[in-house]
């Protein structure tokens, strides 16, 4: 099956330390690659991709991740943790059939900010 | 700029009933897609369409029917609501390339409660 796997379902930092997000995914294609944050009660929005460019990516409010195909992971991570990161995180795969595609969400990390 | 609309917002049913959860947008865009999203679940693919007269199963598609008669809109049809189906639904939009790229643009969800 072809699927993501976020391995925390929660992760909690204090306001200043670093942020990890783990992911890995697998896939027969190549695949794109996503994360997703939501805010308490509010939509989903697209933080950051991988379309097989760069494998380091960078994304909005300080956030990168970076593809790694032989561990077959995509971990986020960002240098200082704010208390505004405080949101649930998905790790997204779109997985290409010839001109379809379906797109895979994880099930979801949600990280705490420790003041 | 309407964007994805979903209506309703908010939907209480009895076991056994039927409803149609709507969403329309207006960005002309081929893909549509529901998703299901529930506590320690992510979001779960229910069913996806990338035209008009084209559909595909999900992750989770059973007890859910849909139809794409027209590009602008991606009904999703409950027969007999199960309290199992108690859950958050977003309705989700992208251009073909942008399912590549996951663009998705997000409805705001609608909240559905099976007593």
């Amino acid at each position: 099956a072809q699927s993501v796997t976020q391995l925390d379902s929660h992760v909690s930092v204090s306001e200043g330390t670093p942020v990890l997000l783990r992911c890995n995914y697998s896939s027969s294609y190549s695949p794109s690659l996503f994360w997703y944050v939501q805010h308490p009660n509010k939509g989903l929005q697209l933080l950051l991709k991988y379309t097989s460019a760069a494998t380091l990516v960078k994304g909005i409010n300080g956030f990168e991740a970076e593809f790694k195909k032989s561990e077959t992971s995509f971990h986020l991570t960002k240098p200082s943790a704010h208390m505004s990161d405080a949101a649930e995180y998905f790790c997204v795969v779109s997985l290409l059939y010839s001109s379809a595609s379906k797109i895979i969400f994880g099930s979801g990390t949600r990280l705490s900010i420790r003041p | 700029n309407a964007g994805v609309t979903q209506t309703p917002k908010f939907q209480v049913l009895k076991t056994g009933q039927s409803m149609t959860l709507q969403c329309a947008q207006d960005m002309n865009h081929e893909y549509m897609s529901w998703y299901r999203q529930d506590p320690g679940m992510g979001l779960r693919l229910i069913h996806y369409s990338v035209g008009a007269g084209i559909t595909d199963q999900g992750e989770v598609p059973n007890g859910y029917n849909v139809s794409r008669s027209t590009t602008e809109d991606f009904p999703l049809r409950l027969l007999s609501a199960a309290p199992s189906q108690t859950s958050v639904y977003f309705c989700a939009s992208s251009s073909l390339a942008g399912t590549n790229t996951g663009e998705l643009f997000f409805g705001e969800g609608s909240r559905l409660t099976v007593l």
